[in-house]
């Protein structure tokens, strides 16, 4: 069974662009979380998606956004992009939500997309 | 506010060894834990976990034990292998709404052969 892959992996933009990052989940899992790791603040949580809708957001501005589509994938999108929004995202997927498991476990995670912001 | 903290940010073990490493919660609310391991351009992967009426877990040279009333976990690795130098992360959730997986900043681990 295929993993979660992301795209791109590698991203350089400049302050002031947009971004949108794609993941892609294992097959027949139907939520994907996002999040940022950043050296200094670890991974960060920033959305769940589950049956294309949001079920749980972190403590983000509202330039970050996501989405999921009926295939499962989801997208993630950041606006006016600032130097801090340099970071790792990394995408993972699960056959269930949080809400449904009670529990953060079972969660796979894909490579991530290393984006830079000049 | 750090909820779940890794205070010590690296950690070296001699291969064979025992690798010790810490993590501290202030959530009462939490009631479940994982750790995830991650090398360098790879996503984390989920190594091992622990519900809150447990006090340990195994699984093979990985052993987790929580203290509820220290607020504490703990991940050991015995024997240590150089393939286990990697971050590894702690991460909490509790159950209900919105309960979202709360990480630590992670510890990289260095095994010496």
């Amino acid at each position: 069974k295929a993993g979660v892959t992301q795209t791109p992996r590698y991203l350089i933009k400049t302050r002031g662009q947009q971004v949108t990052l794609s993941c892609s989940p294992i097959s027949g899992h139907r939520s994907v979380s996002w999040y940022q790791q950043t050296p200094g603040q670890g991974l960060q949580f920033l959305f769940e998606y589950f049956s294309e809708t949001q079920r749980n957001k972190g403590n983000f501005p509202g330039r970050f956004s996501g989405r999921q589509f009926s295939n499962s994938r989801s997208e993630m999108n950041v606006s006016t992009l600032e130097l801090g929004d340099s970071a790792l995202y990394l995408c993972a997927s699960s056959s269930s939500t949080f809400l449904t498991r009670g529990k953060g476990g079972e969660q796979f995670f894909g490579p991530g997309t290393r984006l830079t912001v000049l | 506010d750090q909820q779940v903290k890794q205070n010590s940010p690296s950690l070296s073990v001699q291969e064979g060894r025992i690798s010790i490493l810490n993590c501290d919660y202030t959530n009462s609310m939490f009631d479940y834990f994982l750790w995830y391991k991650k090398y360098p351009a790879e996503g984390p992967t989920f190594l091992i976990s622990i519900s809150s009426i447990k006090d340990k877990n195994e699984d093979g040279r990985f052993t987790v034990f929580l203290n509820k009333s220290a607020k504490h976990l703990s991940l050991h690795i015995v024997p240590s292998q150089p393939g286990d130098s990697a971050v590894y992360f702690c991460a909490a959730s509790k159950t209900g709404a919105n309960s979202k997986l709360t990480f630590g900043k992670g510890i990289t681990l260095s095994v010496r052969p």
